[in-house]
């Protein structure tokens, strides 16, 4: 399977737990995004990267959480001291992007399968 | 403000054609998406159109894009079972990376 791959798929944690999520993403793609997934709602942006650098974070990214991309392939979203407002479904997605003028680029995102918490 | 909004829920009879409706308020969107997420799978990019066009037009899809009143709309021909998912309205920025999304249609059949 080529496509984008996130572990786990599932997780239940406690209150006050720190938790580690990771994305695979496409081997060629240079860009990799975070988005959060409430239910009843669409995903919502916390932040991408291309290659290591990480460029843009969402306001919803507190200090709480942090992403990182140390090789410029897979990429790891942590929690701290999770709380049950942070159970959600958190989505990967990576993209191939080859510049352009005015950043006028078709930059498809493909997105992974998700990695549901709950946290008690 | 990056608000795209959509109507929660459509219910079509087996057959009949499907339009969900979309509104965006950013003026700068460069592109508009149309994606399927379905329970259990990730979000699949159905179709998309770029903001200087009025129309798309792919198999059983039609795209119609009203870029002065920020309406978008998704038109589903012969809607079939396999059709039933949470349709997702999604606009890009030229200046942005991130995707602005809605808060999805959810799309019933009724035989």
């Amino acid at each position: 399977d080529t496509g984008v791959s996130q572990n786990p798929r599932h997780k239940i944690t406690k209150r006050g737990q720190n938790v580690t999520f990771r994305c695979d993403p496409i081997s060629e793609h240079n860009r990799l995004y975070w988005y959060r997934q409430t239910l009843g709602q669409g995903p919502e942006f916390l932040t991408y990267f291309q290659n290591e650098a990480q460029l843009e974070k969402s306001r919803l990214l507190s200090d709480r959480f942090s992403a990182e991309r140390p090789k410029g392939s897979f990429s790891t979203l942590e929690i701290q001291r999770t709380e049950q407002g942070d159970s959600a479904m958190y989505l990967c997605a990576s993209s191939l992007w080859v510049g352009g003028t005015g950043g006028l680029n078709y930059n498809e995102q493909f997105f992974g399968p998700g990695t549901r918490l709950t946290v008690l | 403000g990056e608000d795209v909004e959509q109507s929660l829920f459509l219910s079509v009879r087996e057959g009949d054609s499907s339009v969900i409706n979309c509104t965006y308020t950013d003026s700068s969107s460069t592109y508009l998406y149309w994606y399927k997420q379905e329970p259990g799978a990730g979000l699949q990019l159905l179709t998309y159109i770029f903001s200087n066009m009025d129309m798309k037009q792919d198999q059983r899809l039609t795209v119609l894009l009203n870029k002065k009143d920020k309406h978008l709309s998704l038109r589903i021909a012969d809607t079939q079972t396999g059709d039933s998912a949470i349709y997702f309205c999604a606009e890009i920025r030229s200046s942005a990376s991130k995707i602005i999304f809605g808060s999805g249609t959810r799309l019933s059949i009724r035989p």
